[in-house]
């Protein structure tokens, strides 16, 4: 099984950086995903990290310590439309399903 | 657009009653997935197909059930409904069941059960 650890809420200003932070136990480690979804629209894909790092994609960064169970998004130059909830998700090597934390509600303000 | 659809995308139903919730995955994709997103939880997964075959499964109730048809859409069905069981059901679909296949998603189907 999974446990997935992310805050549940961070506000942030307008033009700022935001950074999520999501901690995972797996017993079998099989990548990382990022998720936004906007409250009662679909989830869509934003990033992924199987190795250690950071992956840039535009505005959106994020980084993986696979040792110390650990990831982050970075969102840059915030915009009123990146209020959001962003998922954390992780995928184990002991089965084929992709576990979702409970979601971090990002509020940018002006 | 994800390219999976979901149907249909509202459902009023009464208690101890059934409802089949329907999925087309994406063109190409040969992996289904279900989720249950109530208002207080997150994500929860319930089941997933490759290919037509049951592959994983989660926390899904024995009232649940779900098929993957030879041309990959499937159902999830859901039988003597209660009202704890009002929530967002989302489908998705991936590529395949590798480590860097991400999901997409359908924009889901909201059960109300009164």
């Amino acid at each position: 099984g999974q446990n997935i650890d992310q805050p549940t809420e961070m506000t942030a200003t307008e033009g700022a950086i935001v950074q999520i932070n999501c901690t995972y136990q797996t017993s079998g480690f099989n990548g990382l995903f990022w998720y936004q979804q906007h409250a009662g629209e679909a989830p869509t894909f934003l990033s992924y990290n199987v190795l250690d790092g950071l992956e840039e994609k535009g505005r959106f960064s994020s980084f993986l310590s696979r040792s110390k169970g650990y990831s982050y998004l970075l969102l840059k130059e915030l915009q009123m439309k990146d209020s959001a909830s962003y998922l954390c998700a992780v995928r184990d090597t002991d089965d084929y399903k992709l576990s979702f934390g409970a979601g971090t509600t990002v509020t940018v303000r002006a | 657009d994800s390219g999976v659809t979901q149907t249909p995308k509202h459902l009023i139903t009464a208690t101890g009653q059934r409802v089949t919730l329907r999925c087309s995955p994406r063109s190409g994709d040969l992996s289904v997935y279900w989720y249950q997103q109530s208002l207080d939880q997150g994500l929860q997964f319930l089941i997933q197909y490759y290919n037509g075959e049951e592959r994983a499964k989660g926390n899904i109730l024995e009232r649940f059930s779900a098929q993957q048809f030879p041309d990959l859409h499937s159902e999830l069905n859901l039988s003597s409904l209660e009202l704890g069981d009002s929530a967002l059901y989302f489908c998705a679909s991936s590529l395949g069941t590798g480590s860097n296949s991400p999901l997409h998603f359908g924009n889901g189907t909201r059960l109300t059960v009164t």
